[in-house]
């Protein structure tokens, strides 16, 4: 079965510090994967997803930006974390893009 | 205007009340799925649909493509469906949610 891991599942990181946020997904081959971001108070926000091995595509112009080093890898990254950062994160996968998707556990991101 | 708007914002109900949440879109459509989010912030997909009307236990999900709207329904509704109900247009366009507590 198909299982997706995401870690850390919360993080505290000085103002200017660098992010590496890591989703990986098991059991299934080539998928679509996905960063979301859900802001407190707010609904979900697509980040980046991607739809092949070093494919992303970027959704909203931002402090962020993320990799695809292989293909059941999706790397979340910043090379300096602003106030405005923080949130919770989510990776998620799914077969194509109008099917069923599945989430990670999420990732809560605060920036001091 | 959001792509994506839910109504309502906030539900509170009795154990045992019929729930509608209601979901209207402004973007095209191939699929628009319900999900759940609990409070721990994990979320679980409920239903994909893109036509009709779909059951799972005492959760419906209906869509009417022509009018851009979709409602999930719970009936007979448990504390454990408290819960934050997320409307979302493929994976790129998401509602702000519905939080749902159910009162025993």
């Amino acid at each position: 079965s198909q299982t997706i891991h995401q870690w850390p599942a919360t993080l505290v990181q000085p103002v200017g510090s660098p992010l590496s946020l890591e989703c990986t997904v098991e059991g299934t081959s080539n998928p679509n994967l996905y960063w979301y971001r859900q802001a407190a108070g707010r609904g979900l926000q697509l980040l980046f997803y991607s739809v092949g091995i070093g494919q992303i595509s970027s959704e909203v112009p931002q402090n962020l930006s993320a990799s695809r080093p292989q293909d059941r890898q999706f790397i979340l990254s910043s090379k300096k974390l602003l106030l405005s950062d923080s949130g919770f994160y989510l990776c998620a996968w799914s077969e194509a893009v109008n099917t069923e998707a599945f989430f990670g556990q999420g990732t809560r991101l605060t920036v001091v | 205007k959001n792509e994506v708007e839910q109504s309502p914002q906030n539900l509170t109900a009795q154990e045992g009340e019929f729930i509608t949440i209601n979901c209207s879109y402004s973007v095209g459509i191939s699929a628009l799925h319900w999900l759940q989010q609990h409070p721990g912030g994990g979320i679980v997909s409920l239903f994909m649909l893109s036509s009709g009307k779909k059951k799972h236990g005492r959760l419906i999900a209906t869509i009417n493509i022509q009018e851009k709207h979709s409602s999930l329904h719970i009936t007979a509704s448990h504390p454990r469906d408290s819960a934050v109900y997320i409307c979302a247009v493929s994976q790129f366009y998401f509602g702000t949610g519905t939080s749902l507590t159910v009162i025993p």
